[in-house]
């Protein structure tokens, strides 16, 4: 198993640019979720997804949106790129609702900049 | 994360012991998981304590004390690459939104 891809790696963009961070996992979770980390903020909830076709906000959701289509991906589109969304984002899955407990396993990250 | 209260540094020498403390103020959680995330990389999953009381794994613990809101994680025989930040986070009781994290603790150990 792949475990939870992130693409890209790296990013920068230009303040008004939109893109879509893409996220994708192989291991049939339920729930996926989207974190921004940032120096002294430790990880923040921006959207999540407890099943396909469902989606929700989370701490930090202004400037995001996401659809879940497939159980498998997730992404992330930025609509109109800030220099505040120069952050670090992780996706990230777990089982849902047939599992006892809720460990999250995480994607590599996107280390993104605005310029 | 604002429910969460961990130190934000702490340094310690290699071969000790440290205990790297959380408390929160949620009344009631599923559990309280420990994440170690090294600098640069996505953070890995350490532990997990639904019940009160030590759980031990190696040369890392966790303890969870709910009636005093609080959890710690303990490691021993300290090494270099036990450098990193270690994130708390609770299990939220409505069974279907994601982990609350805190902002974690950066560890530094020393020679």
């Amino acid at each position: 198993n792949a475990g939870v891809t992130q693409t890209p790696k790296f990013q920068v963009l230009k303040t008004g640019q939109s893109m879509t961070l893409q996220c994708a996992q192989d291991m049939n979770h339920e729930y996926m979720s989207w974190y921004r980390q940032d120096p002294g903020m430790g990880l923040r909830l921006i959207h999540y997804s407890v099943g396909a076709g469902i989606t929700d906000q989370g701490e930090v959701p202004n400037g995001y949106n996401v659809s879940r289509s497939t159980t498998e991906d997730f992404p992330l589109r930025l609509l109109s790129a800030a220099p505040s969304q120069t952050s670090v984002y992780f996706c990230a899955s777990s089982y849902g609702a047939s599992r006892s407990y809720n460990e999250q396993f995480f994607g590599p990250g996107t280390r993104l900049t605005v310029l | 994360g604002q429910n969460i209260d961990q130190p934000t540094e702490m340094t310690a020498t290699e071969g000790a012991i440290v205990q790297i403390n959380c408390t929160y103020q949620t009344s009631g959680f599923n559990g309280l998981f420990w994440y170690q995330q090294h600098a640069g990389e996505a953070p890995t999953f350490l532990s997990y304590n639904v019940l009160d009381g030590l759980e031990e794994k190696g040369r890392f613990s966790s303890f969870l004390s709910r009636s005093k809101g609080y959890s710690y994680l303990l490691l021993k025989e300290l090494q270099m690459k036990d450098s990193a930040s270690y994130l708390c986070a609770e299990d939220p009781p409505i069974g279907n939104t994601p982990l609350v994290f805190g902002k974690g603790t950066r560890l530094s150990v020393i020679a």
